[in-house]
């Protein structure tokens, strides 16, 4: 069975930085493309970015509204995956999930961080 | 960039009343389109891929039709599992472009 926990989630000052992990189970990862998902306090879904596999080139896609602050990377010899945000701003205040993508959807989805932006 | 519009925001229904979401986008997905099911606290599961194939284990009361920008996802007999919001998404083939929301809650 697939499972994804991540960590890393906390109370983080505006300007500030954090990185976020998923540790994933269960999977062939190394071959698995990666994405992280976010959803605002009673709001709705929202796409953040994503990672291929390194047999794919290992390329990154973000959102516009984090590209330039979000970096999306991967360890494979640890089965982990990365989200280190920068610049943090309160509008980022979100739980965020990582999630496997199978073609055109995500299969697979962690529980979620908590980052919570606030001075 | 695209646009996913779902209809409507908020549903009242009953125990074992035919439910329809609708989601419409605002160019072309290509049929790359999937609804999940989010219940409070919890990740998103999805339910239905490429507007109309029915994700392994998913009860057969759900159902996903439409095609290019129109697309309907219908619960055939609701129950108390299924109050929840859905989600419907679209993948351009480097991004994902979710739509609002529908919340399914007790008439």
């Amino acid at each position: 069975e697939v499972y994804l926990v991540e960590s890393g989630g906390g109370l983080v000052q505006p300007g500030g930085s954090l990185r976020l992990s998923c540790a994933t189970f269960g999977l062939s990862f190394s071959q698995t493309w990666m994405s992280w998902v976010r959803q605002a306090p009673g709001k709705g879904l929202e796409w953040v970015g994503r990672i291929k596999s390194k047999s794919a080139g290992g390329t990154t896609d973000y959102a516009s509204p984090v590209k330039g602050r979000f970096t999306i990377s991967r360890d494979d010899s640890k089965n982990t995956l990365y989200l280190q945000i920068d610049s943090l701003r309160t509008d980022d205040t979100a739980l965020y999930f990582c999630a496997t993508e199978y073609y055109t959807f995500h299969n697979h989805w962690g529980q979620g961080a908590l980052v919570t932006v606030s001075s | 960039d695209i646009q996913m519009t779902q209809s409507p925001s908020i549903l009242s229904a009953s125990v074992g009343d035919k439910v329809t979401i609708t989601c419409r986008a605002s160019q072309n997905t290509n049929n790359w389109l999937a609804w999940y099911q989010q219940k409070p606290g919890k990740a998103p599961k999805v339910l239905i891929y490429e507007a109309s194939t029915l994700e392994t284990g998913v009860p057969s009361r759900f159902s996903g039709s439409g095609s290019g920008t129109e697309f309907t996802l219908t619960i055939s007999s609701l129950q108390p599992d299924d109050f929840a919001t859905y989600y419907c998404q679209h993948y351009n083939g480097y991004s994902w472009t979710f739509g609002q929301g529908t919340r399914v809650e007790i008439k």
